[in-house]
């Protein structure tokens, strides 16, 4: 069965650093993945997509790769800030044709000034 | 001006009670979402609503739940009998022309006691 316990895996980084958020996604049918970042108390904001033709995918300051071969995706935050501390959330879109995400564990991010 | 708005931001009810949980997506949109979060955990899906129709659902959305667009604009959760179980954050999202452009709400924070 799934592990979704309690406890998030933390990323702890400082000020000015490159961060670096993995996950791996399960359905090899999935051809869609966003990125979402939660602050505490508010919902899900999104952060950039990907669809499956794609491997790397640039936004402002944010990078997301797919490595489709080993069902894994990351988000690469340059230059991070202590705004950005968050919990990060990938999810990918089944091919369902409804659309419906599915959302990985997520990881919190702590940055320090 | 948030694009979709939850209210209310924070229920407390009696386990056994009815609650309902209301959403206003702006703008024309033809999908609509629930998602509920427990404390800590991951982002689960609960149903899809496409042109005032159910259109996938997950095992989380048994007989106690139902959701309905009564007047066109607002977009209802209710949850018959509340368990202590049901706790959660719940989202409410509306999907983007191309069905993948979610937008959440910042949630209702649902306590069972």
């Amino acid at each position: 069965g799934e592990n979704v316990g309690l406890h998030l895996p933390t990323l702890s980084v400082q000020e000015g650093d490159n961060s670096i958020i993995n996950c791996a996604y399960s359905n090899s049918a999935s051809d869609y993945f966003i990125w979402y970042k939660q602050e505490s108390g508010k919902g899900p904001q999104f952060i950039i997509d990907i669809r499956s033709n794609m491997d790397k995918r640039q936004g402002q300051r944010v990078t997301v790769l797919l490595n489709k071969t080993v069902k894994h995706l990351s988000l690469q935050i340059a230059a991070t800030q202590p705004g950005d501390s968050a919990v990060y959330f990938c999810a990918e879109i089944r091919n369902s044709g409804y659309s419906t995400l599915t959302f990985g564990k997520g990881t919190m991010l702590l940055v320090s000034p | 001006e948030p694009e979709v708005t939850q209210t209310p931001s924070h229920q407390v009810t009696q386990m056994g009670q009815e609650v309902i949980l209301r959403c206003v997506p702006i703008s024309n949109h033809l999908y609509f979402y629930w998602y509920r979060q427990i404390l800590g955990q991951k982002v689960e899906f609960l149903v899809s609503f496409y042109n005032n129709e159910i259109s996938e659902k997950s095992e989380i959305f048994d007989d106690q739940f139902s959701v309905e667009r009564p007047d066109g604009s607002n977009f209802t959760l209710k949850i018959r009998s509340t368990k202590l179980e049901d706790s959660a954050m719940y989202f409410c999202a509306r999907g983007g022309l191309s069905n993948y452009g979610y937008t959440f709400g910042s949630g209702t924070r649902l306590t069972v006691v």
